[in-house]
């Protein structure tokens, strides 16, 4: 079965601190992947998506995210987190079995102390 | 109004109440769709309107009752619920075009539902 684990319920980083959050998936197909970023009280707000070619892709806000076939994962990155960027993360994958859907992961909650 | 908007942002309701979320897209789309997100679970896909029709019901109870009168508007009309559907509702919407295409889906910002 389709599934989306992101392994880290929370993470804390200093500001300015480089930042990696981690997901793998489960998919026997070609996946679409994507990154959302959802602030409180607000809903989710696309980083980057993946859908073929260049495995490193780049998204909004400074992030990107490594697409690795061999190991499942499409962990996000930022090189320098900014105190605006606590939030929650999420990481989805796109399913096409019948009607178009999207799996997601738990979220990570991410702080950022200054 | 650009991208996808929720009304009411807020809502606090009886368990005999009747009431009904409204999304609004104004981004094309063709196909939209209702997910819950409750604390501590993944967000769970309710329901899929592609071209006003009804593709996916993802074993919702039927006091969640949704309505898509064009590709633009979707409702979801609520009676009779329980605490536990207290929760954030998020509609979302997509193009879907080629068949096996997954396209982004644009999130409005939901609306947070308390039921008494």
């Amino acid at each position: 079965a389709q599934s989306v684990t992101q392994p880290d319920i929370h993470i804390t980083v200093s500001e300015g601190a480089s930042l990696e959050l981690r997901c793998n998936y489960s998919y026997g197909a070609t996946p679409y992947l994507f990154w959302y970023v959802q602030s409180p009280g607000q809903g989710l707000q696309l980083l980057l998506k993946y859908f073929s070619g260049d495995t490193l892709v780049q998204g909004i806000k400074g992030f990107e995210a490594e697409f690795k076939r061999s190991q499942s994962s499409f962990n996000l990155r930022k090189p320098s987190v900014h105190w605006s960027d606590a939030a929650e993360y999420f990481c989805a994958v796109g399913v096409a079995s019948g009607t178009y859907k999207y799996i997601f992961g738990t979220g990570t909650r991410l702080k950022v102390l200054a | 109004e650009t991208g996808v908007t929720q009304t009411p942002r807020h809502l606090v309701m009886g368990m005999t109440n009747k009431k009904s979320l409204k999304c609004e897209q104004h981004l094309g789309h063709n196909a939209m769709y209702w997910y819950k997100q409750s604390a501590k679970k993944p967000l769970e896909l309710m329901f899929v309107y592609n071209f006003k029709e009804q593709t996916e019901n993802n074993s919702v109870p039927s006091r969640f009752s949704p309505e898509c009168p064009n590709s633009s508007h979707l409702f979801l009309h609520l009676h009779t619920l329980q605490p536990e559907d207290s929760a954030l509702y998020l509609c979302a919407s997509s193009q879907e075009g080629l068949a096996g295409r997954i396209d982004t889906q644009y999130f409005g910002p939901g609306t947070r539902l308390t039921v008494l």
